[in-house]
């Protein structure tokens, strides 16, 4: 089956820009969470959606922020880029939580956005 | 607070050799650990889990690791490793609801292989 895609995979974007996105999860996948990784931070929660409701949030600023469509698939927004925002970002997929947390995550390969 | 540790930022070792990669966590109830491998420009794999149960699990790769309530730790081992085992491992334990939420991961181990 198709593993997590996320588009694009490179992004270059100007300080005080904003920046969209996307994740598509495994079929069958409801639960979407996005991770921010940088050299300084390592890697970070940032938000997780399921079934188009915001579940759970890591501590990040407002501007960041998240959507869940009807099919799972996922986009964040980071607007007023800073050039703190330069990280990889990963989105990961996984079972609803019916099936509790005895059940894999899924990464996708990231996109990596770099603020100038 | 949830945490986990990484002590060793780098290791390098011989090709063929053994190879243990330490963690220790800070978690108030029975936690869910995750050992996560990344290649360079690579998202994250998982190579094991613990949830409950037997303390020795067995992942993907030939590595296991083995839950320890009294040490805080779930310590990452191979018994010979491969020239395509050079990566960095992630020791994580979750806190949310689903197993791709709220991870919390440490700061990784750069793994070196020397021919």
């Amino acid at each position: 089956k198709a593993g997590v895609t996320q588009t694009p995979r490179y992004l270059i974007k100007t300080r005080g820009q904003q920046v969209t996105l996307s994740c598509s999860p495994i079929s069958g996948h409801r639960s979407v969470s996005w991770y921010q990784q940088t050299p300084g931070q390592g890697l970070q929660f940032l938000f997780e959606y399921f079934s188009e409701t915001q579940r759970n949030k890591g501590n990040f600023p407002g501007r960041f922020s998240g959507r869940q469509f009807s099919n799972s698939r996922s986009e964040m927004n980071v607007s007023t880029l800073e050039l703190g925002d330069s990280a990889l970002y990963l989105c990961a997929s996984s079972l609803d939580s019916s099936y509790g947390m005895n059940t894999e995550a899924f990464f996708g390969q990231g996109t990596r956005l770099t603020v100038v | 607070a949830q945490s986990v540790t990484q002590p060793d930022i780098h290791i390098t070792v011989s090709e063929g050799a053994s190879l243990e990669l330490r963690c220790n966590y800070s978690y108030g109830a029975t936690p869910y650990l995750f050992w996560y491998v990344q290649s360079p420009g690579q998202g994250l794999q998982l190579l094991l889990k613990y949830f409950s149960g037997d303390t020795l699990v067995q992942g993907i790769k030939g590595f296991e690791a083995e839950f320890k309530r009294s040490q805080s730790s779930f310590n990452l081992r191979k018994p010979s490793v491969h020239w395509s085992d050079a990566a960095e491992y992630f020791c994580a334990v979750g806190a949310g609801y689903s197993s791709a939420s709220k991870i919390i991961f440490g700061s990784g181990t750069r793994l070196s292989i020397r021919p």
